[in-house]
């Protein structure tokens, strides 16, 4: 079945500066790759997501990439704020399989 | 708000018990997920159920079990509660045909402490 890992496990960054998260994937069918926010205590929301025929996705301050290829898909949060502190984790699926997630990161932005 | 609905929201309850939690999916949505999250544990898919049918299974331990009712909602039944089965469980929808490759959409979740 399909394995995701996710990197890092905790990121600090100062406020402004920007934050890469990493993941990879095993399964060469998984065709959707969605990132989400976790804050403590709540319920995952969904950020932006990304599919195969795409290679990178932008919404304002965040941005995915995917290279299909080597199977990794990433997160940048540009100029970043407090209040992108949280847990972010992201995700798998191809056609067949339900989301399977990494293990989240935990991002700290420092004031 | 995400649509989805579940309860209780929190519930403590003894090992060895049973207890079932309820989870209501965004209105027309026909697919049902839930996932285990764990103290600083990822996300665990469990199963998923499509219009009343099981459609995937995950990492369910045998004491749980689900079911998706007529009108859509689902109920997570685990029993023979262990200390280790404390952790937040999630369901989640979609409104797609099922398969995989949808966007999901999480309720607030059920905390369960076992003492």
């Amino acid at each position: 079945g399909e394995n995701v890992e996710q990197h890092p496990s905790t990121l600090s960054v100062q406020e402004g500066d920007s934050a890469v998260i990493k993941c990879t994937y095993s399964d060469s069918a998984s065709n959707y790759f969605p990132w989400y926010k976790q804050e403590l205590g709540k319920r995952p929301q969904l950020i932006i997501d990304i599919r195969s025929n795409v290679g990178e996705k932008k919404d304002q301050r965040i941005a995915v990439t995917l290279n299909k290829t080597a199977k990794h898909f990433s997160l940048h949060i540009t100029e970043t704020q407090p209040e992108d502190s949280a847990v972010y984790f992201c995700a798998a699926s191809s056609i067949n399989t339900p989301l399977v997630f990494g293990k989240g990161t935990r991002l700290s932005v420092i004031a | 708000d995400s649509g989805v609905t579940q309860t209780p929201k929190h519930l403590i309850t003894a090992t060895g018990q049973r207890v079932t939690l309820r989870c209501s999916p965004r209105s027309g949505d026909l697919s049902v997920y839930w996932y285990q999250q764990s103290l600083d544990q990822g996300l665990q898919f469990l199963i998923q159920y499509y219009n009343g049918e099981e459609r995937a299974k995950g990492n369910i331990l045998e004491r749980f079990s689900a079911q998706q009712f007529p009108d859509l909602h689902s109920e997570l039944n685990l029993s023979s509660l262990e200390l280790g089965d404390s952790a937040l469980y999630f369901c989640a929808s979609s409104s797609r045909t099922g398969l995989g490759g949808n966007t999901i959409y999480f309720g607030e979740g059920s905390w369960l402490t076992v003492v």
